[in-house]
């Protein structure tokens, strides 16, 4: 069973740039969550969807972040302008449902220079 | 605010030593997670825990929840080099979000 894929791996960008992170949870997994996380932290919840819909994004910082999971499959991640305490590991996880096993990509290394 | 809090932080050891890693809050949750996360890569699930007194274990983990699903503590015997990487608790509550623990950062020297 193929897993979560995020692209890209790396992103080096300057600030007050732009970014774009992309997430293909895994087939027929409903839940799918953007994590960011801090070297040395835990991950942090940026926004959680159920199918399309947007179940929490409490600590979404919405000035300057933007998530969409369109048909409820793909999703995309993205910053603008992008500052220097945005660098940062963003993880995408997807599961069956809400509260259940998570299933973790490999994440984007974005640093912000 | 971390709702949920893991101590130690850091923890190195010598290989053959026992640990436990401890995962507190002062919210109920409806199950709770453990996951290792190795450099490089997403966390990955070790155990699910769901009833209060819950005791589970793998292999050389044991896993506990607390009887009043607010705490967890994981507790590995005869640590290994190969056991080195971070461990993190994530506790779903009501609403079903995921939230994650501070992190347990092990070193297992040989």
């Amino acid at each position: 069973e193929a897993g979560v894929a995020q692209s890209p791996r790396y992103k080096i960008i300057e600030k007050r740039q732009s970014v774009a992170f992309w997430c293909n949870p895994i087939s027929g997994h409903a839940t799918l969550y953007w994590y960011q996380q801090i070297l040395g932290q835990g991950p942090k919840l940026l926004i959680q969807f159920q199918n399309n819909g947007v179940v929490d994004d409490s600590q979404l910082p919405k000035d300057r972040f933007s998530a969409e999971r369109l048909k409820g499959v793909d999703s995309t991640l993205k910053i603008q302008p992008a500052k220097l305490e945005d660098s940062a590991v963003y993880l995408c996880a997807s599961s069956l449902g809400e509260g259940l096993e998570a299933f973790f990509g490999q994440g984007t290394r974005l640093t912000v220079v | 605010t971390q709702l949920l809090e893991q101590s130690p932080q850091f923890l190195s050891i010598q290989e053959g030593e026992n640990l436990t890693v401890y995962c507190n809050s002062s919210s109920v949750f409806s199950s709770l997670q453990w996951y290792r996360q190795e450099p490089g890569e997403g966390p990955v699930l070790l155990v699910t825990v769901v009833t209060g007194g819950e005791v589970k274990k793998l292999k050389r983990l044991t896993f506990q929840f607390g009887d009043a699903r607010k705490d967890s503590s994981l507790h590995i015997t005869a640590a290994q080099p190969g056991d080195t990487g971070l461990y993190l608790c994530a506790g779903a509550k009501s609403s079903y979000k995921l939230i994650f623990g501070s992190g347990t950062r092990l070193l297992v020297r040989p």
